[in-house]
């Protein structure tokens, strides 16, 4: 059984670039969280995706956005890169009959540096 | 809306001594109520949950959290802290099973030798 793998672990971005951050869920998990975690916070939810659609946001603009693929593996997309975008981009996969979160597992996150 | 709170931002405390991180959450409905611990450098590993049932919740490792609803508390415990214990603890808490989770700001536990 493969733990939540993350990828890439570290990534320095432009403002104003675009950023894609991804996800492989542990075997037999079928949602996939993502939750931004700004230096001394708490991580804040930004969206759960269940069979390959977005299943409820947190309060991130649009510029924030997903996908999940058929084998439950997610992608975080952000367009037009800001500074306060640099963050701890936390993934966690879960399977949904056993509960999302109380079944969570996450991944070791991808660090995001925006210059 | 729900919220968590923990009290302190830092906590000193020696080798082999006992250790409380607070935490406190806002909500008008029945929640799920998680500890997370952080260790430097890596992401987040569930310490222990309370969904339901008794109010007095254990970790394999020692520390324990009991669930107090009057006083909308759910404190972690442990008796004798090591030193690989150093981490951070982010209490959390969710409206349902498939909710969000919402975490508190973290408890960063600095144990002294």
């Amino acid at each position: 059984e493969t733990g939540v793998t993350q990828s890439p672990t570290h990534l320095i971005k432009t403002r104003g670039q675009q950023v894609t951050l991804r996800c492989s869920s542990q075997s037999g998990h079928n949602t996939v969280s993502w939750y931004q975690q700004a230096l001394g916070q708490g991580p804040q939810f930004i969206f759960q995706y269940y069979r390959e659609e977005e299943n409820g946001r947190g309060n991130f603009p649009p510029r924030f956005s997903g996908l999940q693929f058929p084998n439950y593996s997610s992608e975080l997309n952000v367009n037009a890169l800001e500074l306060d975008d640099s963050a701890l981009y936390l993934c966690a996969s879960s399977p949904r009959d056993r509960g999302v979160n109380t079944e969570a597992f996450f991944g070791q996150g991808t660090r995001l540096t925006v210059v | 809306a729900q919220s968590v709170t923990q009290l302190d931002s830092q906590v000193p405390v020696f080798e082999e001594a006992p250790v409380e991180l607070r935490c406190n959450y806002s909500s008008s409905v029945s929640v799920y109520l998680f500890w997370y611990v952080q260790y430097p450098n890596q992401g987040l590993q569930l310490l222990l949950k309370y969904l339901s049932g008794s109010t007095l919740v254990e970790s394999i490792n020692g520390f324990e959290a009991e669930f107090n609803k009057s006083q909308t508390s759910f404190h972690l415990r442990k008796p004798s802290v090591h030193i690989s214990d150093t981490a951070e603890y982010f209490c959390a808490v969710s409206l349902s099973r498939d909710d969000k989770i919402i975490f508190g700001k973290g408890t960063r536990l600095h144990i002294l030798p």
